[in-house]
């Protein structure tokens, strides 16, 4: 079958960096995504990896592994506004988006 | 004899980004685990020297800044290569030496990382 697992809530301090980490197991692969998503809104695009590597933004970092199905976002210098749910968001053979419950991300001052 | 697991296999990354390569002893533990990198039709070149614990030691030529060397248990050691770029597209190849069935000195070889930096 085709699952997603990352962690449903995570706490972590202004300023502070944080990782979220996700382990997917999909029929074929076509990349990931990590999505955000504020409660009440659409989920808006941060990344998409589909190759072996860490990719650095300039607050947020994405980490992809295929041969391990194992994918992180490495969030830094957090903001309250970055207070929001991550999703992980493998692509199946059929470029079809498996959407899982995401990590529901809370930062306090 | 015994077993030096190497991952990935096989990479294909963007330039500019970073590649984590890791190399596992899996029935013995390494003291010592040696990188190289290999060109096409050129001999293996040894990178650096990484001792469980202790800093690696680079050959002359090598970035240390680039080619950042873990080796934080017996078992395990990691090569990343920062901000690659198409130059850096090579075979890197790890092999391990440690006690037991390694104490007479014998080197047991990874099954190399081709990686491809686009």
């Amino acid at each position: 079958g085709q699952n997603i697992d990352q962690p449903t809530e995570m706490t972590a301090t202004e300023g502070a960096i944080v990782q979220i980490n996700c382990t997917y197991q999909t029929s074929g692969f076509n990349g990931l995504f990590w999505y955000q998503q504020h409660a009440g809104e659409a989920p808006t695009f941060l990344s998409y990896n589909v190759l072996d590597c860490l990719e650095e933004k300039v607050r947020f970092s994405s980490f992809l592994s295929r041969y391990k199905g194992y994918s992180y976002i490495l969030l830094k210098e957090l903001q309250m506004k970055d207070s929001a749910s991550y999703l992980c968001v493998p692509m199946d053979s059929n470029y079809q988006l498996i959407w899982g419950a995401g990590t529901k991300l809370i930062i306090k001052p | 004899g015994a077993v030096v697991s190497q991952h990935p296999s096989w990479v294909i990354c963007k330039s500019g980004t970073s590649v984590k390569i890791e190399c596992r002893s899996l029935d013995f533990q390494a003291t010592t685990m040696f990188w190289y990198r290999q060109f096409p039709k050129q001999s293996l070149m040894l990178m650096a020297t990484s001792n469980e614990g202790s800093k690696a030691t680079y050959e002359q030529g090598v970035e240390k800044d680039k080619f950042l060397i873990n080796h934080a248990s017996l078992t395990l050691s990691t090569l990343t290569v920062t901000s690659a770029h198409p130059e850096d597209s090579s075979f890197y190849i790890c092999s391990a030496r440690g006690g037991g069935l390694g104490e007479s000195g014998e080197l047991f070889f990874g099954e190399g990382s081709r990686l491809t930096v686009l």
